[in-house]
């Protein structure tokens, strides 16, 4: 069984700022995570995975994510934020292979505004 | 190609008639997958496969439901007589596996029953 809590479900900076969105799972298995962002009218869009190499993991549009195993977290983070970051933010958590689609594990989802 | 192209953008249906969803996966890609987003932030997996096969229907109301992948066709996602409840962004979306490779995910159809 697994699980994904995203502690917030809305986080406003301002522009320029860091970001913080924060993620905390739960595996009986060594988890894949992924952070997905989707914007309005928009699908969701890979912003980067972590699979079990390096526990830092850069992304794209300047993300990045740590996987911490002993505080079972994966927290997104941005350096600077910029106004077209605004968007909603999951955290995904994914089985193993072959355990299917019901294997992938949606958080609630952390809605990302930028204030000018 | 290089996206999940998904069509149409927007489906409106009057209560009891028939909706039809189309999907193209990425080329090369196994695995399809359809989701169902009813309240903003909520996603429900329905159904996906390997190829044309179903590989997972746990999450497909079978009485109204159905779908398929043809080969050289797109997917579909059909709906018999629609609900309003059945009014949502429906999702589709490709791998070219499951559990480690993530999903590549098209920009959705909205429909709208009324």
């Amino acid at each position: 069984a697994q699980s994904v809590t995203q502690l917030d479900s809305h986080v406003s900076v301002s522009e320029g700022t860091p970001v913080l969105l924060r993620c905390n799972y739960s595996s009986s298995y060594s988890p894949s995570l992924f952070w997905y962002v989707q914007h309005p009218n928009k699908g969701l869009q890979l912003l980067l995975k972590y699979t079990s190499a390096a526990t830092l993991v850069k992304g794209i549009n300047g993300f990045e994510a740590e996987f911490k195993k002993s505080e079972t977290s994966f927290h997104l983070t941005k350096p600077s934020a910029h106004m077209s970051d605004a968007a909603e933010y999951f955290c995904v958590v994914s089985g193993p292979p072959g355990g299917g689609a019901d294997g992938l594990t949606f958080g609630k989802g952390t809605h990302l505004i930028i204030q000018p | 190609g290089e996206e999940v192209a998904q069509t149409p953008k927007h489906l409106v249906r009057g209560e009891g008639q028939k909706a039809k969803l189309y999907c193209a996966p990425i080329k090369g890609h196994s695995y399809v997958f359809w989701y169902q987003q009813v309240l903003k932030n909520e996603f429900k997996f329905l159904i996906s496969f390997q190829n044309e096969n179903v590989f997972d229907e746990t999450g497909m109301p079978k009485e109204r439901f159905s779908a398929k992948c043809l080969p050289n066709s797109p997917c579909s996602l059909e709906i018999q007589a629609t609900k309003l409840e059945d009014s949502a962004v429906y999702f589709c979306a490709s791998s070219l596996g499951t559990g480690y490779s993530p999903l590549h995910f098209g920009n959705g159809t909205r429909l709208t029953v009324t």
